[in-house]
């Protein structure tokens, strides 16, 4: 079955650093993957998807994602990061071709 | 396009009580999801409808919880003499075609006290 793994529970920069949010996965045959963001008490927003195209993807707020398939990651990337980013982040991938599986997140911490 | 919509946002519940959610889906979305999270934690799924089927049950809805989708538009989902371990986030999700993603609605938040 398909999963994912997120690599760090909490990932903490400074504003202005970069951001890198570390995702791997497991799967028998070309996965669907995505990001999506979570502040306080709010649902679900997604980020960006990959969906067996381009391998590097660009999501909204700055945030890009690149397809390794040798390395079977996923990871996250913002190139400075923006107080507001500071929330949970969750990197599910598709299942069974039905439903979103979730892993356990990442907290990303801004410090000003 | 005014997004996925859930009611109440919030609910705090005597234990032994029933409750019932309710979520609105984007109007042309044939997928509805229903998931539950818990404090750290990352969504975990309860169930699936394509239009007004139910195609897939997790095996943590048990048999006090049961959702519905009448005429494939919005969707309920009732628990059933509550307990404490019910206490959780609840997200109603919406889309498409699975490879698009997900569109969240903003949660209920359950408290059994």
């Amino acid at each position: 079955a398909q999963s994912v793994t997120q690599l760090d529970s909490h990932v903490s920069v400074s504003e202005g650093t970069p951001v890198l949010l570390r995702c791997n996965y497991s799967s028998s045959y070309s996965p669907s993957l995505f990001w999506y963001v979570q502040h306080p008490n709010k649902g679900l927003q997604l980020l960006l998807k990959y969906t067996s195209a381009a391998t590097l993807v660009k999501g909204i707020n700055g945030f890009e994602a690149e397809f390794k398939k040798s390395e079977t990651s996923f990871h996250l990337t913002k190139p400075s990061a923006h107080m507001s980013d500071a929330a949970e982040y969750f990197c599910p991938i598709i299942q069974g071709a039905q439903k979103l599986v979730f892993g356990q997140g990442t907290r990303l911490t801004i410090n000003p | 396009d005014t997004g996925v919509s859930q009611n109440p946002r919030h609910k705090i519940t005597k234990r032994g009580q029933n409750v019932t959610f309710r979520c609105d889906p984007i109007s042309e979305h044939n997928r509805l999801y229903w998931y539950r999270q818990t404090l750290g934690q990352g969504p975990e799924f309860l169930t699936y409808f394509q239009n007004e089927a139910q195609l897939e049950k997790s095996r943590l809805l048990s048999d006090r919880f049961s959702a519905e989708r009448p005429k494939g538009s919005f969707s309920t989902l009732e628990i059933q003499r509550t307990e404490q371990g019910d206490s959780a986030m609840y997200l109603c999700a919406s889309s498409w075609g699975q490879r698009e993603g997900y569109t969240f609605g903003s949660g209920t938040r359950l408290t059994v006290v």
